[in-house]
């Protein structure tokens, strides 16, 4: 069955960086996109960007150029997200799921969300 | 950027009853060369990442009850849960992924029991 599961929750200080995985299973990696996906405290899902899993080839939104950058290790299946600088209107729930690229597809299965909390 | 729009904000349903929920996307998601609306509808319990219900604008994803249906075309589409159960309290949110370079989603409708 398809999985993506996640690396745990981060307290982070304003102006570092944080790095999340998401390692996926049960189909062929390089065959989908994973696009990410925030949601702050109570608020609604915020789309972050995607990569490709068979090239690499990034998409992001325009309010994180710059400060987000995602890539993909196929040996071993895992996609990461990293976000420099970070403020503390990042603090949120960040989400991998499967879908995006250059492909377009609902995002079907879903990591379980990786808690970011940025604070002094 | 395609801006999608959810109403309502909220809605109290009685069990067993009707909701339905609207969303409206700034522009077209319809392609004309598969006629096919790239328009996808996901819920979220408190707590859970959001699941897939709806894709394609009415295709019902594997194993999703089928009290749960969507329709409409273009830039406005509706989902409906015919007889809401207990389960179905959640957050909905609607998707556009007709522009590949910036997926968006809908602000969500909160469904609560009346």
């Amino acid at each position: 069955q398809v999985q993506l599961v996640q690396s745990g929750a981060e307290v982070k200080k304003p102006g570092a960086s944080v790095k999340v995985s998401c390692k996926a299973s049960g189909y062929t990696f390089t065959s989908y996109g994973i696009s990410w996906v925030r949601q702050a405290p109570g608020q609604g899902l915020e789309w972050m960007g995607w990569i490709s899993a068979y090239n690499g080839n990034t998409n992001y939104a325009q309010k994180l150029q710059g400060r987000v950058t995602m890539t993909t290790d196929t040996s071993t299946s895992t996609a990461y997200m990293e976000l420099r600088s970070l403020r503390s209107d990042d603090t949120a729930v960040y989400y991998c799921a499967r879908g995006g690229g250059a492909v377009a597809g609902p995002f079907d299965y879903w990591g379980q969300g990786t808690l970011v909390t940025v604070s002094s | 950027d395609i801006v999608m729009t959810q109403s309502p904000d909220s809605l109290a349903v009685s069990l067993g009853e009707r909701a339905t929920i609207n969303c409206k996307s700034s522009q077209s998601v319809l392609y004309s060369s598969n006629n096919k609306n790239y328009l996808a509808w996901y819920q979220q319990k408190p707590g859970q990442p959001p699941k897939l219900l709806i894709y394609w604008a009415s295709t019902r994803e594997s194993g999703v009850p089928d009290r749960f249906s969507g329709s409409g075309s273009g830039t406005d589409f509706t989902l409906t849960i015919s007889s809401l159960q207990a389960e179905d309290v959640a957050v909905y949110y609607c998707q556009q992924y007709y522009s590949t370079r910036r997926f968006t989603f809908g602000p969500g409708t909160k469904v609560d029991i009346k």
